[in-house]
């Protein structure tokens, strides 16, 4: 089973609009971090929140927030008021804390969703 | 604000020569990754590094690969004997501890 799932192929939204990007997880593990990255057409990959599944309250960052609704395994990002910089892929990502690994187990991503800004 | 950096940003190789990525951390972080995107895909955990030893690999990361920490700031991928399904775009990333992995800008690997 896919363990983070993006399904939006590409999302468009009006500048100064707000937006909500998907994420849905899987998995067995109580102890677990929700992250999304913005990836440019430039091709980096830039950190924009962070959710740890013992949050009591959502994350934000500026204009960022996280819907994180941990009955249903979303953890999907609202971007408000859009700008034209916003337009990237997005990528979900989650980090599965109780393995033995712990601090240094990996990240698995979604497939990503497209965002286009329209001025 | 302390970067991950990665060199070179474009490497062009034959298809069976040796490559090696280099990575310089972030100086205070102690968990090192490295990840591929191949074009228009995921992106895949490749390894996972940590007090000087391998903590995780996945099945991406056969025997032609190998990393290394060879002195206290860089840290290297090596491809021995590349592929034409190797191109992709690696990236390397670290964190000092339960913290967000931050990347490197990539590295774009072309096998001709």
């Amino acid at each position: 089973a896919q363990k983070i799932t993006q399904t939006q192929p590409g999302m468009f939204v009006q500048e100064k609009e707000a937006v909500t990007l998907d994420c849905t997880y899987d998995t067995s593990d109580p102890s677990y971090g929700l992250f999304w990255y913005k990836q440019p057409s430039s091709g980096e990959m830039i950190f924009l929140i962070y959710q740890g599944s013992y949050d009591q309250q959502n994350a934000t960052e500026g204009r960022y927030s996280l819907n994180f609704q941990k009955a249903r395994k979303s953890a999907n990002l609202v971007i408000s008021a859009s700008q034209l910089g916003d337009s990237a892929m997005y990528f979900c990502a989650m980090r599965e804390d109780s393995r033995s690994t712990g601090a240094n187990s990996k990240l698995t991503f979604g497939k990503g969703i497209t965002l286009s800004v329209r001025p | 604000e302390p970067e991950v950096t990665q060199t070179p940003s474009h490497q062009v190789t034959q298809m069976g020569q040796e490559v090696i990525l280099r990575c310089v951390p972030i100086s205070n972080h102690l968990y090192f990754y490295w990840y591929r995107q191949i074009l228009g895909q995921k992106v895949e955990f490749l390894v996972s590094f940590y007090n000087n030893e391998i903590s995780e690999k996945s099945e991406i990361f056969d025997d032609q690969f190998s990393v290394e920490r060879p002195d206290g700031s860089n840290f290297t991928l090596k491809i021995r004997s590349t592929k034409l399904e190797d191109s992709a775009m690696y990236f390397c990333a670290s964190t000092p501890g339960f913290q967000p992995q931050h990347f490197g800008d990539g590295t774009r690997l072309s096998i001709l």
